[in-house]
């Protein structure tokens, strides 16, 4: 079956602009992740959501937000770019958020963002 | 908070030798465990995975066991393959959420 796809793959921004990512999920996954990737802060955490909800969000200000649709797709959005946001974006799918467990993620090739 | 240690990279090996990769974690209650793989260019993939003290996760030749007492999850491969060389993070399941915690990653280079 189809894996987790991110698009777009690259894409090049200036300061102060905008920029939406777009997650499709595994089929028959509901809750989608995303995680932002970079060399000096690692991978961390940016927001998960499930039936359209988001249930969790990371420490990131207000500039990132996300949203997900009834068919789980889901996208994610920063406002008002500046260099530190240039890192790679994950994002990840699974079944259910499931409390511990085995739930496991599957994430995406990533979409690579440069802001000039 | 939940947090996850990875040995200090980049790790150079020669073929054929043995691979272990140290990841300590700190957490409250009994999280699940993950060591996950990425390729250049690529996203993350899981390698395994660990639920419960004493468990051992196996793939493609490597094994990590959870060791509640050590609070540890080291990665370890009898012999590495070229193929292998990538980055590789631990990390652990904050419980009650959908959210995973990432080890800083350790860098893999395999000499042939």
């Amino acid at each position: 079956k189809a894996g987790v796809t991110q698009t777009p793959r690259y894409l090049i921004k200036t300061r102060g602009q905008q920029v939406t990512l777009s997650c499709s999920p595994i089929s028959g996954h509901r809750s989608v992740s995303w995680y932002q990737q970079t060399p000096g802060q690692g991978l961390q955490f940016l927001f998960e959501y499930f039936s359209e909800t988001q249930r969790n969000k990371g420490n990131f200000p207000g500039r990132f937000s996300g949203r997900q649709f009834s068919n789980s797709r889901s996208e994610m959005n920063v406002s008002t770019l500046e260099l530190g946001d240039s890192a790679l974006y994950l994002c990840a799918s699974s079944l259910a958020p499931v409390t511990g467990g085995a739930n496991v993620l599957t994430f995406g090739a990533g979409s690579r963002l440069t802001v000039l | 908070g939940n947090s996850v240690t990875q040995m200090e990279g980049p790790v150079t090996l020669s073929e054929e030798a043995f691979l272990t990769i140290n990841c300590t974690y700190t957490a409250t209650g009994y999280p699940s465990l993950f060591w996950y793989v990425q390729y250049p260019g690529e996203g993350l993939q899981l390698l395994l995975k660990a639920t419960k003290a004493d468990d051992k996760g196996s793939n493609k030749g490597f094994e990590a066991t959870y060791r509640k007492e050590t609070t540890s999850f080291h990665l370890e491969k009898g012999s590495v393959q070229v193929s292998d060389s990538a980055v590789y993070f631990c990390a652990l399941s904050d419980l009650g959420a959908q959210k995973l915690v990432f080890g800083q990653g350790t860098r893999l280079t395999i000499n042939p």
